[in-house]
């Protein structure tokens, strides 16, 4: 099974900064797509960006891109000019179109911003 | 808009009792998805359903068994429930390449 890593359990950024939060990911396919998710406080898990594979270009939603490094198998969500809003447990999420469109998702990075 | 919902936010059962805990989405997805998630463990599959009538183990179906009679519905069911699975429970929904929509989750509390 794919592996998905988020090494950062908590990060903090104070309020118009940016923050980078940091996943990783282990696959032996060439074909998947790559999320990021938001679950605020109110525990609604949200999409916030999503990336497929094939693409070189980095997405990018408003305030939000991602770096994605397909070699490496780096997926990073950058958030430009943070807003007390973007308080919430972020999760990286992989989906593979082999295994059954299962998605697998890492253990989370909770992200304080400080005003 | 897609719409996923599940139908308590929150429950407290008693240990032994069978529990069961409903989603349902409105978009026709095909796949549906049951995860349980705990702190520091992120999420984590329970079962998942390609189509009516069909399903599929995750990472942890032990305690749990599904059931998806019409496409929007998929419910979980736990036969006899344990103090080790109060947790949150979400459901998702997709159609086979797209976006995974999820419900509002429902904390279950087994006393």
């Amino acid at each position: 099974a794919q592996t998905v890593t988020q090494s950062q359990p908590e990060m903090s950024v104070q309020e118009a900064e940016t923050v980078t939060l940091s996943c990783t990911y282990d696959t032996s396919e060439s074909d998947y797509y790559l999320f990021w998710y938001k679950q605020p406080p109110s525990r609604q898990m949200i999409l916030v960006i999503r990336q497929e594979a094939y693409k070189q270009q980095n997405a990018t939603e408003n305030r939000f891109s991602v770096n994605f490094q397909k070699a490496a198998k780096s997926f990073s969500l950058k958030i430009s000019d943070s807003q007390l809003g973007d308080a919430a447990m972020y999760f990286c999420a992989y989906r593979s179109p082999l295994t059954g469109n299962q998605f697998y998702f890492g253990t989370g990075t909770s992200l304080t911003v400080i005003p | 808009d897609v719409k996923v919902t599940q139908s308590s936010r929150y429950l407290v059962k008693r240990t032994g009792e069978k529990v069961f805990l409903e989603c349902v989405q409105d978009m026709d997805h095909e796949n549906m998805f049951w995860y349980r998630q705990d702190p520091g463990l992120g999420l984590r599959l329970i079962y998942f359903s390609y189509d009516v009538k069909m399903k599929e183990k995750g990472d942890i179906p032990e305690g749990y068994s599904v059931s998806r009679e019409k496409k929007e519905r998929f419910s979980l069911i736990l036969e006899s429930a344990s103090t080790n699975q109060t947790s949150m429970y979400l459901c998702a929904s997709t159609l086979p390449r797209g976006t995974q929509y999820f419900g509002p989750g429902t904390r279950l509390t087994v006393l």
